[in-house]
């Protein structure tokens, strides 16, 4: 029931570009993007909504693909303040709003 | 930044005793969740409220129980802890569907 993330981690060097998938088995009606630094608590980045409309992050886009039930965040001309683990989360809809996240990618940004 | 504390922010111990975490918030946001987070699990759902009193499991709830009696305090309960219960939990508020949520700073809890 999780949202599964791909990669689990992965390595860059400044400047360049990494995607970061999130897949769900069951319908999605919202995804949340946020990062989490070493030691502290996760901080959000953006939402994005079934019909396309997004809420969030300046310099970071993502992707909603409703039918397949994936997002995927793009980080460009990645930055040393990028790294962090990123979580994925959805929303399963109706009056209890359930958000569920998923199981991490670890990103490490290097000089 | 969101009004929500977590407390305690450390805690040790031992198997079989029971323990309960606090989350507050001030903001009167409707929504509050426990998770745990454990490496290569990333953040698990506890349990999660959808109003006072109102609340549900998530997908790791067995051994946990919640109460929220008031809109600011969402209590974290482990009946009877285990050393599986060693983790990271964090507190997660939201006002609605499809905002932002808001965590706090995190208990470590180490069941020895």
């Amino acid at each position: 029931q999780q949202p599964v993330q791909s990669p689990q981690a992965v390595i860059l060097r400044e400047g360049e570009d990494a995607v970061i998938n999130c897949s769900s088995s069951k319908a999605l009606y919202s995804v949340h993007w946020y990062r989490q630094k070493h030691g502290e608590a996760p901080v959000f980045l953006m939402i994005l909504l079934k019909g396309g409309e997004q809420k969030g992050h300046e310099k970071i886009s993502a992707s909603f693909n409703e039918k397949k039930q994936q997002s995927s965040l793009y980080l460009t001309a990645s930055q040393l303040s990028y790294s962090g683990t990123y979580f994925c989360g959805t929303e399963r809809g109706g009056a209890t709003n359930k958000l569920i996240f998923g199981t991490g990618t670890l990103l490490a940004v290097q000089p | 930044d969101a009004g929500i504390t977590q407390s305690p922010r450390h805690k040790v111990t031992e198997t079989g005793t029971p323990v309960t975490l606090r989350c507050h918030q001030t903001e009167n946001h409707r929504y509050m969740y426990w998770y745990r987070q454990d490496p290569g699990h990333g953040l698990r759902l506890i349990h999660y409220s959808y109003g006072v009193k109102d609340t549900d499991k998530g997908e790791v709830s067995d051994g946990y129980s919640v109460s929220r009696s008031k809109t600011e305090d969402f209590l974290l309960t482990l009946e009877s802890a285990t050393s599986s219960q060693t983790s990271v939990y964090f507190c997660a508020i939201a006002n609605g569907q499809n905002t932002e949520a808001f965590f706090g700073q995190g208990t470590r809890l180490t069941v020895v």
